[in-house]
């Protein structure tokens, strides 16, 4: 299993690029979430998917839109980057029951 | 929405000592609870989770304790080792088919002074 993978791992933007984070997890878990991790603010949730087919908004949606149209992918796109969205981003995903396993990371900068 | 406030934001202790992480929560309707782990770098890895209709789970050196009508839980480290050191997240969510919005709190940073 290679647990949950997320790519790339660095990304440097420029503002008004547009661009899609990666995730992919091989456990079949049906729940995944995306997270952004700021200093100072834990992880906060932007978008989440309880099954195939399923999406909904989380704490700070706005900028992202994302779609599961497997199990195994929940892809994060960015539509128009601002400086604002530099953040490290979480992929991270679960079975019915059980805590969430995090993807690696990807650390994005927007200048 | 579900509000998460933990305290304190650093904490050092001698190694050997005990640690103890303070979350409180506003949403009377949470009923799962998970701690995590963050090393510096790497990504957040849960060591222990409870659920409201348990008040005490331990696994070897930690444990966390829930008082729902309180609000409040808190995760106690015991003996206390270097590698112990890192930032710890406390998080809260209503369990139930369709809602998964795990709220976090702002972190814990931990350092184990040898």
């Amino acid at each position: 299993n290679a647990g949950v993978t997320q790519t790339p791992k660095f990304q440097v933007l420029k503002t008004g690029q547009s661009m899609t984070l990666q995730c992919a997890q091989d456990m079949n878990h049906e729940y995944m979430s995306w997270y952004r991790q700021d200093p100072g603010m834990g992880l906060r949730l932007i978008h989440y998917s309880v099954g195939a087919g399923i999406t909904d908004q989380g704490e700070v949606p706005n900028g992202y839109n994302v779609s599961r149209s497997t199990t195994e992918d929940f892809p994060l796109r960015l539509l128009s980057a601002a400086p604002s969205q530099t953040s490290v981003y979480f992929c991270a995903s679960r079975y019915r029951v059980g805590g969430y396993t995090f993807g690696s990371g990807t650390r994005l900068t927007v200048v | 929405g579900e509000n998460v406030e933990q305290h304190p934001s650093t904490l050092s202790v001698q190694e050997g000592d005990s640690a103890v992480i303070k979350c409180t929560y506003s949403d009377s309707a949470s009923n799962y609870f998970p701690w995590y782990k963050q090393e510096l770098g790497k990504r957040p890895q849960l060591i222990i989770d409870i659920r409201s209709n348990v008040g005490e789970k331990k696994d070897q050196r930690i444990a966390v304790t829930l008082n729902k009508t309180a609000k409040h839980f808190s995760l106690h480290i015991t003996e206390t080792q270097p590698e112990d050191s890192a930032v710890y997240f406390c998080a809260a969510s209503i369990r139930d088919f369709g809602n998964e919005k795990l709220t976090f709190g702002t972190g814990t940073r931990l350092t184990i002074i040898p």
